[in-house]
């Protein structure tokens, strides 16, 4: 079965540049979550989208932003790199905002 | 606020003993709730869910987990473990009211002695 797919698998950027993250969902999965998960620490919520609209908002920094296209695939965009934005960015996708997610591989993102 | 929490970073068994990791949610509403198993360098996969159907709920590679309303929790077990379970386990919930994220407890590494 197809799975959610992430790209890059893995990301080195330098301190005050910029990064995309790129998800694609599930086959007719319409909504996109993004997840970021420092090393060590659990996975926390960022930000949703159901149906191409923001649908929920966590604790994502104003330098970042993201999403939907579409094709139902979403981009998070970082900007003003920290080394603190170093961890595991993961993608899941749902087919309505109240099903379950399924969770892509992730993205590393090491900041140096 | 929302919030899930797993007793015990990290538990140490024998293969073949009983696995049991414990996860307990702070809500007067019964949500949904989740295990999700990570193994090292790879991503979140689904081990079982509540839904406020049974609530001894059965997952992949022989864990179940039983939901408790009485106590709020949601432990996760398995009667005998084997080497490939040694892995990061996360309990995570998800609420009834509009919310769609999922709240992560913090994580229990398992390992397992041979």
């Amino acid at each position: 079965a197809a799975g959610v797919i992430q790209s890059p698998r893995h990301l080195i950027k330098e301190k005050r540049e910029t990064a995309t993250l790129k998800c694609y969902p599930i086959p007719r999965h319409d909504t996109v979550y993004w997840y970021q998960q420092g090393p060590g620490q659990d996975p926390q919520f960022l930000i949703s989208f159901y149906e191409k609209m923001q649908s929920d908002k966590g604790s994502i920094p104003d330098r970042f932003s993201a999403q939907q296209f579409s094709d139902y695939h979403s981009e998070l965009n970082m900007s003003s790199l920290e080394l603190g934005d170093s961890a595991l960015y993961f993608c899941a996708s749902s087919l309505g905002f109240r099903n379950e997610q399924f969770f892509g591989p992730g993205t590393r993102l090491t900041v140096l | 606020a929302q919030s899930v929490t797993q007793l015990g970073s990290h538990v140490s068994v024998s293969e073949g003993a009983l696995v049991l990791l414990r996860c307990n949610y702070s809500s007067s509403v019964p949500p949904y709730l989740f295990w999700y198993v990570q193994y090292p360098n790879q991503g979140l996969q689904l081990l079982l869910k509540y839904t406020s159907a049974a609530t001894l709920v059965k997952g992949i590679n022989g864990f179940e987990a039983e939901f408790k309303k009485s106590e709020t929790s949601f432990h996760l077990t398995k009667p005998s473990a084997h080497m490939s379970d040694a892995a990061e386990y996360f309990c995570a919930v998800r609420y009834f009211q509009g919310a769609q994220k999922l709240v992560f407890g913090q994580g229990t590494r398992l390992t397992i002695n041979p």
